[in-house]
């Protein structure tokens, strides 16, 4: 079946350390995109991606970096400049057209 | 600048009743999309319903409806007879660019959360 996986489910990591975050899509869309979700919040756009070796910042893409070497692809670094990481993380991706995203299930990230 | 408010942090509704939901937004794009989407407490997005800004009636979804109001920029959705599975976060979202740009933004409110009563 067609979809958006993202992996693990759940992450912990210790602060200061870079953690990336897998998002890869076997339904052929060209763009995708990372969001962040703090508890009883909206979804806030970090980076997205039009095409491989293409993509722009969102709203809040400081302390974090993307690279999309491949159309399934697209992984988000949490890197240690993010001053508060601890948050629920949404990739999605669309088709061309008038379509609606399509998300993954999500990786919840702790940093203690 | 893209802008999406949803200005009802929470609701309480009784079950079978209708509830609306508000949204209003800001673009200067003339062709753009309005999404809703649900978030249970799983935390996983479920796509509700979609409007163009080119269309002329009001998308429907089954048990979903979309008042759309173009001149005063709100995309409400409606929920017809209420179940205690529609207790859950609802967003709404926007895309501009649509029908040409394969990567827009798309931006999403603060979120409804909506509570069923039995």
């Amino acid at each position: 079946d067609g979809g958006i996986t993202q992996s693990p489910k759940y992450l912990f990591r210790k602060e200061g350390q870079n953690v990336t975050l897998s998002c890869e899509q076997n339904l052929n869309h060209d763009a995708m995109y990372w969001y962040r979700q703090d508890p009883g919040q909206g979804l806030r756009l970090i980076y997205y991606s039009q095409i491989v070796n293409d993509f722009q910042k969102g709203d809040i893409a400081e302390g974090y970096s993307v690279s999309r070497e491949k159309k399934e692809s697209f992984p988000l670094t949490v890197t240690s400049a993010q001053k508060n990481p601890t948050a629920f993380y949404l990739c999605a991706s669309t088709g061309t057209g008038w379509t609606e995203a399509f998300f993954g299930q999500g990786t919840r990230l702790t940093v203690v | 600048a893209q802008k999406i408010t949803q200005t009802q942090p929470g609701m309480f509704v009784q079950e079978k009743e209708a509830v609306t939901l508000d949204c209003t937004y800001d673009t200067s794009d003339p062709s753009y999309g309005l999404f809703w989407y649900k978030q249970p407490s799983s935390g996983e997005m479920i796509f509700l319903i979609y409007q163009g800004s080119y269309d002329q009636q009001n998308a429907t979804e089954g048990r979903y409806s979309l008042n759309f109001q173009k001149a005063r920029k709100s995309a409400n959705l409606v929920i017809s007879a209420s179940q205690l599975g529609d207790s859950a976060m609802y967003f709404c979202a926007m895309r501009e660019g649509m029908g040409y740009s394969s990567a827009s933004k798309i931006i999403f409110g603060s979120g409804t959360r909506l509570s069923i009563r039995p």
